[in-house]
């Protein structure tokens, strides 16, 4: 069956400092990932996707990254965290031509 | 653009009493719509699709395309379906789907 996996699941970082949040989903091929914010009130916030490896799409500017080294590796990076940066980061995965799209458990960040 | 609206950020029903929560979309073409619930300390997970046309937990949602709306109904609640739900919109592109605001739902004893 199909997992995903996210670390760490919490983080405090300070201003300023970089950022590597990783995502990995084991027992399937080829998915698409997702990166999400879940902010309080505002929702869930598609932050990046990607369709295969070395692909990224963004779908709002920001001070954050993603990268796909491996077919079933996501990865969320930032060089220099801002406090707005805080919130709960979600990755996600479905199967191509399906749209239902399954969650990690979630890494919430801090930064202060 | 498409856009998924969940007018209530808060819904407070009492055990046994019928719930509604309400989900209505903007969107070009003919999405795919669903409904993720997040339960206290758990995962964001799928509750039901529309095409599935199914009842799960003793939810049901109906698609109306007239009024572009997706509102998820039980008739009788139950403590345990206290938990944020979000409606979102899927359609072609890359799997990606548009999620609302979210409503979390508090079911009283």
């Amino acid at each position: 069956s199909q997992t995903i996996h996210q670390w760490p699941a919490t983080l405090v970082q300070p201003v300023g400092s970089p950022l590597s949040l990783e995502c990995t989903v084991e027992g399937t091929s080829n998915p698409n990932l997702y990166w999400y914010r879940q902010a309080a009130g505002r929702g869930l916030q598609l932050l990046f996707y990607s369709v295969g490896i070395g692909q990224i799409s963004s779908e709002v500017p920001q001070n954050l990254s993603a990268s796909r080294p491996q077919d079933r590796q996501f990865i969320l990076s930032s060089k220099k965290l801002l406090l707005s940066d805080s919130g709960f980061y979600l990755c996600a995965w479905s199967v191509e031509d399906r749209k239902t799209q399954y969650f990690g458990p979630g890494t919430r960040l801090l930064v202060l | 653009a498409q856009r998924v609206t969940q007018p209530e950020k808060l819904l407070s029903v009492f055990k046994g009493a019928p719930v509604e929560l309400k989900c209505n979309y903007s969107y070009s073409g003919s999405p795919e719509l669903f409904w993720y619930v997040q339960y206290s300390r758990q995962r964001l997970q799928l509750l039901l699709r529309h095409i599935s046309r199914e009842s799960i937990k003793g939810f049901t949602a109906d698609l109306n395309k007239g009024e572009t709306s997706f509102h998820l109904k039980k008739p009788f609640a139950q403590e345990e379906d206290s938990a944020m739900y979000y409606c979102a919109a899927g359609g072609t592109s890359y799997g990606k789907l548009t999620f609302g605001q979210g409503t979390i739902l508090t079911v009283h004893p």
